[in-house]
């Protein structure tokens, strides 16, 4: 049964950091592009970040562009989402989700919250 | 970037009713569409994707259609299982994907 677990989440200052992680399990992590979405409260999905099967190439959204890094660990079977800078705007529930294309599978999420 | 709009944003229904949601893209993505079912504190749930393709377990109430920049999603009989929020997502840009900004089904 593939599983994707996110953790990491939790309350940051502005312009503090945070470090997420995606473990994943029940399929061939360093085959799949992963991704991570996001949602603010009360609002729609959000493409963040992507990365590449062996992690040679990465792409962000504009909005986190310079202050997020997604990384990854193909012999942990876990995708980092390394997050700097943070403002009011990125408080949101963080997904990681597994990507051939579409997201097959998701991870249940976990919450940044932004504040001081 | 290529935009993804949806209309309309809210759809009041009852049981039983056809409902049918439209997303359109910025520019043509060809077939490069999927569907997405969204429920209030739960991680969204593919639907369609290549634009008209079931997804496994997918009921078959749902359907979709279209290509190029006009797409629709398409509930034959609305069940009560199936008030939520839907979201369509291109993924012709490499990588880097986008959704439109949702169509919530509430009940009438």
């Amino acid at each position: 049964e593939v599983q994707l677990v996110e953790s990491g989440g939790g309350l940051v200052q502005p312009g503090g950091s945070l470090r997420l992680s995606c473990a994943a399990s029940g399929f061939t992590f360093s085959s799949y592009a992963m991704h991570w979405v996001r949602q603010a409260p009360g609002k729609g999905l959000e493409y963040v970040s992507a990365i590449s099967s062996n992690g040679g190439s990465t792409y962000y959204a504009n909005s986190v562009k310079g202050r997020f890094t997604i990384s990854r660990d193909n012999s942990k079977n876990t995708l980092y989402l390394q997050m700097g800078s943070l403002r009011a705007e990125d408080m949101a529930v963080y997904y990681c989700a597994r990507a051939s294309g579409i997201y097959d599978y998701w991870g249940q999420g976990t919450l940044v919250t932004v504040s001081s | 970037d290529i935009q993804m709009t949806q209309s309309p944003s809210t759809l009041s229904a009852s049981v039983g009713d056809r409902v049918t949601i439209t997303c359109r893209a910025s520019q043509s993505i060809s077939s490069w569409l999927a569907w997405y079912q969204q429920k209030p504190g739960k991680a969204p749930k593919l639907l369609i994707y290549k634009a008209s393709s079931l997804e496994s377990g997918v009921p078959s109430r749902f359907s979709g259609s279209g290509s190029g920049t006009e797409f629709t999603l398409t509930i034959s009989s609305l069940q009560p299982d199936d008030f939520a929020t839907y979201y369509c997502q291109q993924y012709n840009s490499y990588f880097i994907f986008t959704f439109g900004p949702g169509t919530k089904v509430d009940i009438k």
